[in-house]
C-alpha cells in the first residue's frame, strides 16, 4: 500500500505571503493529485500530475518522480485560498485507485 | 452540468437504523467510488465499481453494502448504523491515466 505524508498539517499564512505543501509518497505511482476541499464543501481537483510542473493562476503544483515527492505553491495568498489542500496517488494498476493523504488545512488571514 | 449529485446532503439515524446513500453521475463515467471522511485521516474508500454491474472492496467496507444500479448510478447502504459510521460520505466518478476522478458534495451522516 502507498502511503501518502503531508507537511504541515495545519498553515497559518498573511495574505500575500508566498505557500508551500508538501507531499511525500513511499512507492511508484502513475500520477499523482492535488485537490481542494472548503471548510463544510465538496473537493474539487486543481491539479494531475505525472513529471514536471503545472500552473493554473496563482498555483504552481511540481512533482519529483526519483524523490517522490510533490509541492503545491500558492503565491500572493488570499483569504479565499483558506481550504484543506489534500496530495492523492494513484499506483497504477487496472483500477484507477486513489491512496491520500490527511490533508493540510491552510488558513490565510487578512 | 450536474456532475456528481449526491442524496441527501445531511442524515441523522438513530443506532440500528437502515439508509441508502444515493450517487448519480451524468459524464457517462465506467469507475464510481464511495469514500469516507473522518477528522484527522484521509479519505478511505469503501467500495467501489469499475464498471456498470460489477462492484468489489475497498479499504473499509465492513458495514456497508453498494449496488451499482446501472451506469450513472452507485448506491451506498447502511443495514444497521452504528455510532462508528458517523462521518462525511463521497461519491466520486472517473478517473483515468488522464483524467481525474470528479467528487460529489458529500453526504454528513450523523448516527446517535
Amino acid at each position: 500500500k502507498n502511503e501518502v505524508e503531508q507537511s504541515p498539517q495545519n498553515l497559518t499564512a498573511q495574505e500575500g505571503e508566498f505557500i508551500t505543501i508538501n507531499c511525500s509518497y513511499s512507492v511508484g505511482i502513475s500520477a499523482l493529485h492535488w485537490l481542494q476541499q472548503h471548510p463544510g464543501g465538496g473537493i474539487v481537483s486543481l491539479f494531475m500530475l505525472s513529471s514536471g510542473k503545472k500552473k493554473h493562476g496563482r498555483l504552481i503544483a511540481t512533482i519529483n518522480i526519483q524523490e517522490k515527492h510533490s509541492s503545491l505553491h500558492i503565491t500572493a495568498s488570499h483569504p479565499r485560498d483558506s481550504a484543506v489542500y489534500i496530495c492523492a496517488v494513484n499506483s497504477g494498476g487496472s483500477n484507477y485507485k486513489l491512496t491520500f493523504g490527511k490533508g493540510t488545512l491552510l488558513t490565510v488571514n487578512p | 452540468n450536474a456532475g456528481v449529485t449526491q442524496t441527501p446532503k445531511f442524515q441523522v439515524l438513530k443506532t440500528g437504523q437502515s439508509m441508502t446513500l444515493q450517487c448519480a453521475q451524468d459524464m457517462n463515467h465506467n469507475s464510481m467510488y464511495w469514500y469516507r471522511q473522518d477528522p484527522g485521516m484521509g479519505l478511505r474508500l469503501i467500495y467501489y465499481s469499475a464498471s456498470e454491474g460489477t462492484t468489489d472492496k475497498g479499504e473499509v467496507p465492513n458495514g456497508y453494502n453498494v449496488s451499482r444500479l446501472n451506469k450513472r448510478e452507485f448506491s451506498l447502504r447502511l443495514e444497521s448504523a452504528a455510532p462508528s459510521q458517523t462521518s462525511v460520505y463521497f461519491c466520486a466518478s472517473g478517473g483515468t491515466v488522464e483524467q481525474p476522478q470528479h467528487f460529489g458534495d458529500g453526504t454528513r451522516l450523523s448516527i446517535l
